[in-house]
């Protein structure tokens, strides 16, 4: 069974903001919330990841509930090369990712 | 470049033959893990190694395909008497940590058609 549950798709306007959300509720204590994008045809692209403090880089924020349960990234600014299919991953059974089919964002101009 | 590379990154076969992907990890990285991506779905997780140690393989499709990694640096992934339902992306991660905090970064893939 799929751990995340992600919207299959969504529609942003280019320099809007996306807020894409993932629903974790069966997450352990000691479990990362991780994000990753797949541009189409290439390998998967590292975003961000954390625990239980929101985290901030120069690609994207990540906001994780109190309860841990659920989250979302946020692209602050999309641009059109934003468009791709978004992986919120919290099951790693051993050292296996677990991807699910993940949102495909559309960045709309 | 110093991020993971794979060849070739095209590999059109015929049903039978037998095919070999290398993958590059980034230096010193001493995890490497190898998925496949069908159409439409997520990358779906196939094997690890910590070092040159393969201590992952249960999740291998069958015993068609084998990976090694024998000296700990670049790894390759081996299917043989191929077939169609192996036509896919073959993707390699590594990961310089170990533990329940761990980000793999990916190649970009090696894609087999299998005709």
């Amino acid at each position: 069974d799929a751990k995340t549950t992600q919207p299959p798709s969504m529609d942003c306007a280019e320099g809007r903001a996306a807020n894409l959300p993932c629903n974790h509720s069966t997450i352990s204590g000691n479990e990362y919330v991780y994000w990753y994008r797949q541009i189409h045809s290439q390998g998967p692209q590292y975003i961000i990841h954390g625990l239980k403090n929101n985290e901030t880089n120069e690609m994207a924020s990540l906001i994780i509930t109190e309860d841990r349960k659920s989250s979302t990234l946020i692209l602050p600014h999309a641009t059109l090369r934003d468009t791709a299919v978004y992986y919120c991953i919290a099951l790693r059974t051993g050292n296996q990712f677990y991807f699910g089919t993940g949102t495909s964002l559309t960045v709309i101009p | 470049d110093t991020g993971v590379s794979q060849n070739p990154r095209h590999k059109i076969t015929k049903r039978g033959q037998n095919v070999t992907f290398r993958c590059d990890p980034i230096s010193e990285h001493n995890r490497l893990y190898w998925y496949r991506q069908t159409l439409g779905q997520g990358p779906e997780f196939l094997t690890y190694f910590q070092n040159e140690a393969q201590l992952e393989k249960s999740r291998l499709l069958s015993d068609r395909f084998s990976a090694e990694r024998p000296k700990g640096s670049f790894s390759t992934l081996e299917i043989q008497r191929t077939e169609q339902g192996d036509s896919a992306m073959y993707l390699c991660a590594s990961s310089p940590q170990t533990g329940v905090k761990e980000t793999q970064y990916f190649g970009p893939g090696t894609r087999l058609l299998v005709l």
